[in-house]
């Protein structure tokens, strides 16, 4: 079964600062990952996804970005957080299921 | 473009009790699978139970268990002898069935925010 490790748990960051969380897969190969947002009490945006190394698509313009340079690595990036950046983001891999990883609350101050 | 709509923002149930959670959805498929989720304060998010949509048989586990209209295109959720670590967000989700180069991605209702009273 997938197990998927995401870090960290939570962040606080001033506006204008580097963004990078981590999301690693154990137990499968080649799965397809996803990065998506949650805001306080609503649902699941869906930021980007990426169906192997190298391949990534975004699902809505943003400040921020992903790369996968492993096959079982999915990294989101941004050069200059914005407050609105702040929310739940949480990690997913398919591969003959979804399992999502624990999240990180990330705060912009 | 698939839809998948939740209508109850916030429902409440009775330890003990029964409650039936709502999810409609719209596509033009005819093949794809539905899931429940369930999202506790901890916000892991958690599979309850998958519905596929070539099976007429409705999906059972334990406590959960889904009524299945196709031709209506409602996927609700009914949680029998509600617990109190019941109580979470409750979400449907929906998605296309996988095939190569497909992104398998998830399209999300809003959620139901479900309180067990003791």
């Amino acid at each position: 079964s997938q197990t998927i490790h995401q870090w960290p748990a939570t962040l606080v960051q001033p506006v204008g600062s580097p963004l990078s969380l981590e999301c690693t897969v154990e137990g499968t190969s080649n799965p397809n990952l996803y990065w998506y947002r949650q805001a306080a009490g609503r649902g699941l945006q869906l930021l980007f996804y990426s169906v192997g190394i190298g391949q990534i698509s975004s699902e809505v313009p943003q400040n921020l970005s992903a790369s996968r340079p492993q096959d079982r690595q999915f990294i989101l990036s941004s050069k200059k957080l914005l407050l609105s950046d702040s929310g739940f983001y949480l990690c997913a891999s398919h591969y003959y299921g979804y399992t999502f990883g624990s999240g990180t609350r990330l705060t912009v101050v | 473009a698939q839809t998948v709509t939740q209508s109850q923002p916030e429902m409440s149930v009775q330890e003990a009790e029964t409650v039936t959670l709502s999810c409609t959805y719209d596509t033009s498929e005819s093949d794809y699978y539905l899931f429940w989720y369930k999202q506790p304060p901890s916000r892991q998010m958690i599979l309850v139970i998958r519905q596929e949509a070539y099976k007429q048989q409705n999906a059972t586990e334990n406590r959960f268990s889904v009524n299945f209209q196709k031709a209506a295109k409602s996927f609700s959720l009914k949680i029998s002898d509600s617990q109190l670590g019941d109580a979470a967000m409750y979400f449907c989700a929906y998605r296309t069935p996988g095939g190569a180069g497909n992104n398998r991605k998830l399209i999300w209702g809003l959620g139901t925010s479900l309180a067990v009273n003791p």
